[in-house]
């Protein structure tokens, strides 16, 4: 079965400083991905996805991702954190539907809580 | 800028009693889901709707649950019979088609806490 990896639970940076959030995930084919980011109170909002061509995926508030076929890896990343960028982040997988997977259902994992320091 | 909402935010019931939960889509929007994440685990999807019926389920999704449109704002979870460990973030989920380039809308979420 499909699953998506955040090995970080916590993670801590001092405003200013850069970010990088990884996730890897354990499938076949190469999923659709994704990063969500939900802020307290607040519903899970998509910062990018990547389907498909240009590894390198531009979202919104400045973050960007990258796709590693090899690594199985779509790390987030963020070159200065603001301290509203404090959050959960969640990475998650779909599945095509050619390669099998339901069209609907997305996977997640467990998320990174991000915590920024002044 | 248009939101899913939900309803209630923090839900608290007794071990056996039904429960539900609702949740107002985005209004051009044709599919809609359910997830939930016990505190500390993963986002699990449970159950994707369109056109009045459920297109997919999960595995958890079994027959102590159920899901309704009974209007057309309104999207329902039901749990018949709540039990210790339903305890979980529900989220609801809304998008206007199907496949993954389709962003998910979610809602805020709902707290359930069965005791």
């Amino acid at each position: 079965a499909q699953s998506v990896t955040q090995p970080d639970i916590h993670i801590t940076v001092s405003e200013g400083a850069s970010l990088e959030l990884r996730c890897n995930y354990s499938y076949g084919a190469t999923p659709y991905l994704f990063w969500y980011v939900q802020s307290p109170g607040q519903g899970l909002q998509l910062l990018l996805k990547y389907f498909s061509g240009d590894t390198l995926v531009q979202g919104i508030k400045g973050f960007e991702a990258e796709f590693k076929r090899s690594q199985s890896s779509f790390n987030l990343r963020k070159p200065s954190v603001h301290w509203s960028d404090a959050a959960e982040y969640f990475c998650a997988v779909g599945l095509p539907m050619y390669s099998g997977g339901g069209a609907d259902g997305l996977t997640f994992g467990k998320g990174t809580h991000l915590i920024i320091q002044p | 800028e248009p939101e899913v909402t939900q309803t209630p935010s923090h839900q608290v019931t007794q071990m056996g009693q039904e429960v539900i939960l609702r949740c107002v889509p985005i209004s051009n929007h044709l599919y809609f889901y359910w997830y939930r994440q016990i505190l500390g685990q993963k986002v699990e999807f449970l159950v994707s709707f369109y056109n009045n019926e459920i297109s997919e389920k999960s595995e958890i999704f079994d027959d102590q649950f159920s899901v309704e449109r009974p209007d057309g704002s309104n999207f329902t979870l039901k749990i018949r019979s709540t039990k210790l460990e339903d305890s979980a973030m529900y989220f609801c989920a809304s998008t206007v088609g199907r496949a993954f380039y389709n962003e998910q809308f979610f809602g805020p979420g709902t707290r359930l806490t069965v005791l």
